[in-house]
């Protein structure tokens, strides 16, 4: 069964210090680990796609890189406007589906 | 309007009524997702369409029933729920023939059933 797990659960962080989110994943063949923004009352906003081990991707402080097990996001120099809960999913399989496998996200907060 | 719009933002019911959710996407998309979202839980595929065909019910109770009329439009209709279906569902859409697509979602609607 494709699973995908995230940590840590919640993360506080002061402005300006850099840390990094884990996403871990068991899947059979996968296609593709996203990575999408959700802030509260709103609906996921999405990131990066990562396809292959090694892979990197970035977005102004934000760095996504992906191994066969597993991705970061790096967060570099954090602003309070990074707070958010961060959301990885995998799709996976042989075929074109469209099955995403969501990780529970990590709530991130970043004070001033 | 662009992006893709949920309606009402949000909702509260009772066990025996029957209300519908809608979403609309102005993307030219050809894809629409259902999802629902509740606290401390992962993200949970209910419907999936593709070119308005229904290929995915994620094993989904019978009181939530899907209706997409054409690509741009996607109903939930709603009927005899309990307290438990209280969550936020989240409606996106996607284009199945690129390759680096992910989801837009819209931004929900927070259903409460009292």
């Amino acid at each position: 069964e494709d699973q995908v797990t995230q940590s840590p659960e919640a993360l506080r962080l002061q402005e300006g210090e850099s840390s990094s989110l884990n996403c871990s994943y068991t899947v059979s063949g996968l296609r593709g680990l996203f990575w999408y923004r959700q802030d509260p009352g709103k609906g996921p906003e999405f990131l990066f796609t990562l396809y292959s081990a090694g892979e990197e991707k970035e977005k102004e402080r934000l760095k996504a890189t992906l191994t066969k097990k597993e991705s970061f996001l790096h967060i570099t120099a954090p602003k309070p406007e990074d707070s958010a809960t961060y959301l990885c999913a995998v799709q996976a399989g042989l075929v074109d589906g469209q099955n995403f496998v969501f990780g529970p996200g990590t709530r991130l907060s970043v004070l001033p | 309007e662009t992006g893709v719009t949920q309606t009402p933002r949000h909702l509260v019911m009772g066990m025996t009524n029957k209300k519908s959710l809608k979403c609309e996407q102005h993307l030219g998309h050809n894809a629409m997702y259902w999802y629902k979202q509740s606290a401390k839980k992962p993200l949970e595929l209910m419907f999936v369409y593709n070119f308005k065909e229904q290929t995915e019910n994620n094993s989904v109770p019978s009181r939530f029933s899907p209706e997409c009329p054409n690509s741009s439009h996607l109903f939930l209709h709603l009927h005899t729920l309990q307290p438990e279906d209280s969550a936020l569902y989240l409606c996106a859409s996607s284009q199945r023939d690129r390759g680096d697509y992910g989801y837009t979602f819209g931004s929900g609607t927070r259903l409460t059933v009292v």
